[in-house]
């Protein structure tokens, strides 16, 4: 059983559609992360939140919302999506966001912008 | 400015060969930690090591060996005697101390044919 559960697995929203991915870790983490993962290209780090504080957003569209209303709760709100966003998005929790501390994964959510 | 590359796209082997996947990164600090991790066709990232840079040990679990050189900024992976379990995409990364990002490699996809 995986520490870091994402759900929906897989999902088909048009460009016009609201809808939410949602993290949720049970390793007693601080820190959560979303990366975004397409084809051909390395792991894109999207937002980090540190405590419930957002400390990172990487230049991320604004069609793309983060929520964090806790340390073990992570939504990724999207809306007015473009075809080019369709890829993996995985969730990640750490102990800490720096150093020595390694990131753990859930299974990613495969979203699909028709 | 951080990199990492992973200059193996794809490496196909046959079951019970050895294989080394390589990893050369690129970074300024004198601090910093290297990462492998393992995504199988579920799409969860596995962790599988972590190496701080003031620790050059090389490290054996199993099947799986890490040889890292400092002098060469590389942190290569070695699978002795492939399974076909094996089959997945690898990927390293590097952290700084300074900014606690994760910076990914592309990946390098292993196919471990029977």
């Amino acid at each position: 059983e995986t520490g870091v559960t994402q759900t929906p697995r897989h999902l088909v929203m048009g460009m016009t559609n609201k809808k939410s991915l949602k993290c949720e870790q049970h390793l007693g983490h601080n820190a959560m992360y979303w990366y975004k993962q397409s084809a051909k290209k390395p792991l894109e780090l999207m937002f980090v939140y540190n405590f419930k504080e957002q400390t990172e957003n990487n230049s991320v569209p604004s069609r793309f919302s983060p929520e964090c209303p806790n340390s073990s709760h992570l939504f990724l709100h999207l809306h007015t999506l473009q075809p080019e966003d369709s890829a993996l998005y995985l969730c990640a929790s750490s102990r800490l966001t720096g150093g020595a501390t390694e990131a753990f994964f859930g299974q990613g959510t495969r979203l699909t912008v028709v | 400015a951080q990199k990492v590359t992973q200059a193996q796209t794809e490496i196909s082997v046959v079951e019970k060969e050895d294989v080394t996947l390589d990893c050369v990164y690129e970074t300024r600090d004198t601090t910093y930690y290297l990462f492998w991790y393992k995504q199988p066709p579920s799409g969860e990232l596995v962790f599988l090591i972590r190496r701080n840079s003031f620790d050059e040990q090389n490290e054996i679990s199993g099947r799986y060996s890490w040889n890292f050189q400092k002098s060469t900024s590389s942190f290569n992976f070695t699978i002795t005697a492939s399974q076909v379990v094996d089959s997945a995409v690898y990927f390293c990364a590097l952290r700084s101390s300074n900014t606690g990002k994760l910076i990914f490699g592309q990946g390098t996809t292993l196919q471990v044919k029977p």
